[in-house]
């Protein structure tokens, strides 16, 4: 059964800075994975998607790696603002499904 | 086009009520997908539609829980009766397909039960 596991649950950092965000997943069998974000009271929104046969994806600041054959991808985020304090989930769709596996996300405060 | 669109935004009900939430998802979308979220357990899927055929309810809880699509730009989820329990955020969600697209989710709707 695959499970994804996003680390720390919350991460707090003063703005400027560059900052890295993990998710691990327990099997590489994947057709993709997602990161999206989540402000308070509101949807998520995708922000990057990385096939599985690609090994990362850039949006403006965002840079998302994916390392299939370990299980882990990063969300590189560079010279962090405040307006990107929000909750960061990843999540994958396992070879053969067609769910997608969600983390429990991490909770990102940048701080002025 | 407008993205995934929910109502109500925020339902309050007594126990024992029905609810019903609606979603409309973006024109031109095959799948849609009602997700439940809790602080306890974060994001559950419950239901999932395929050109309006629902393709995998294992996730609905109980059979309070139904879900329809009658057509293409519309879909409910119903609980009734509703239960304190049931209290979370509903949300709605579209793609065009699932291998190489991104997931667009509503804005979602917030659910009590008293």
């Amino acid at each position: 059964k695959q499970e994804v596991t996003q680390i720390p649950a919350a991460l707090s950092v003063p703005e400027g800075e560059n900052l890295v965000l993990n998710c691990s997943f327990t099997d590489s069998a994947i057709y993709n994975l997602q990161w999206f974000r989540q402000d308070p009271g509101k949807g998520l929104t995708s922000l990057l998607l990385i096939q599985s046969s690609q090994r990362e994806q850039t949006s403006g600041r965002l840079n998302a790696s994916l390392d299939k054959s370990s299980g882990r991808s990063t969300l590189y985020i560079a010279a962090s603002q405040p307006g990107d304090s929000a909750t960061y989930l990843c999540a994958v769709r396992p070879l053969g499904a067609q769910k997608l596996v969600f983390g429990q996300g991490t909770r990102l405060t940048i701080n002025p | 086009d407008a993205g995934v669109i929910q109502s109500p935004r925020h339902e309050v009900t007594e126990m024992g009520q029905e609810v019903t939430l609606r979603c409309k998802p973006i024109s031109g979308h095959d799948y849609l997908f009602w997700y439940r979220q809790t602080m306890m357990r974060g994001l559950e899927l419950l239901i999932y539609f395929n050109n309006n055929v629902p393709i995998d309810d294992s996730g609905m809880p109980e059979d309070r829980f139904s879900a329809k699509m009658p057509n293409a730009s519309f879909s409910t989820l119903k609980i009734q009766p509703s239960e304190p329990r049931d209290s979370a955020v509903y949300f709605c969600a579209s793609s065009k397909d699932l291998r190489g697209e991104k997931l667009f989710f509503g804005s979602g709707t917030q659910l009590s039960v008293l």
